[in-house]
């Protein structure tokens, strides 16, 4: 099994559906991660968590929410989505106790479609 | 604020020919550099990694060496195979609270 989960994998909706994509980790790391994969332009960073009580916005946060349920589990929010969300989102995880230095783990990621 | 400035793709080689995928970098103070790829249908994983100027990070054949003086660190393979074929996204880290900065990423085509 996948040391960090995704479901959906692939989901195709409407424009002002509401969809939430989860994510679920069994490597015990405290830092979760959403980004979103576009050609052309990379991964850009949703959102953050730290720890269970920690929320953070990343660099293109505006059309969604996330909340972290649990130290293994983070889930991402489109509360009306719209076609220009329309990507590959993936969620990681990260531990940087120690002398570790921030290696990411991904999902194998989750392909939206917004019609 | 930080920055990762990576070629553009595709790169389109032949198998067993030399690979150099350049990546240069913007930060503040003494960061973490990362290569990561992404094979076809999957996630992100970890090639390689150095913390330090001047340490070479490398596995599977691929090398990379941090140089602070050029802010660069540039992936190389002496001979591509054809599942070398992915996209390879160079990457850096401040550590401690800091979040992982990607560059857009480099498509490599590799052809039998």
């Amino acid at each position: 099994d996948a040391d960090v989960t995704q479901t959906p994998r692939n989901r195709i909706t409407k424009t002002g559906k509401r969809i939430m994509l989860e994510c679920s980790q069994t490597k015990g790391h405290d830092r979760m991660y959403w980004y979103r994969q576009d050609p052309g332009l990379g991964l850009r960073l949703i959102y953050y968590s730290f720890d269970v009580k920690d929320i953070n916005k990343g660099e293109i946060s505006d059309g969604y929410s996330v909340s972290r349920q649990a130290q293994a589990k983070f889930s991402l929010s489109l509360e009306s989505a719209i076609p220009n969300q329309t990507a590959l989102y993936f969620c990681a995880t990260s531990d940087l106790k120690g002398q570790s230095t921030g290696e990411l783990f991904f999902g194998e990621g989750s392909r939206l479609t917004v019609l | 604020g930080n920055s990762v400035t990576q070629m553009e793709g595709p790169v389109t080689l032949s198998e067993e020919a030399f690979l150099t995928i350049n990546c240069t970098y913007t930060a503040t103070g003494y960061p973490s550099l990362f290569w990561y790829v992404q094979y076809p249908g999957e996630g992100l994983q970890l090639l390689l990694k150095a913390t330090k100027a001047d340490d070479k990070g490398s596995n599977k054949g691929f090398e990379a060496t941090y140089r602070k003086e050029t802010t660069s660190f540039h992936l190389e393979k002496g001979s591509v195979q054809v599942s070398d074929s992915a996209v390879y996204f160079c990457a850096l880290s401040d550590g401690g609270y800091s979040t992982l900065t990607f560059g857009k990423g480099t498509m490599l085509l590799v052809s039998p």
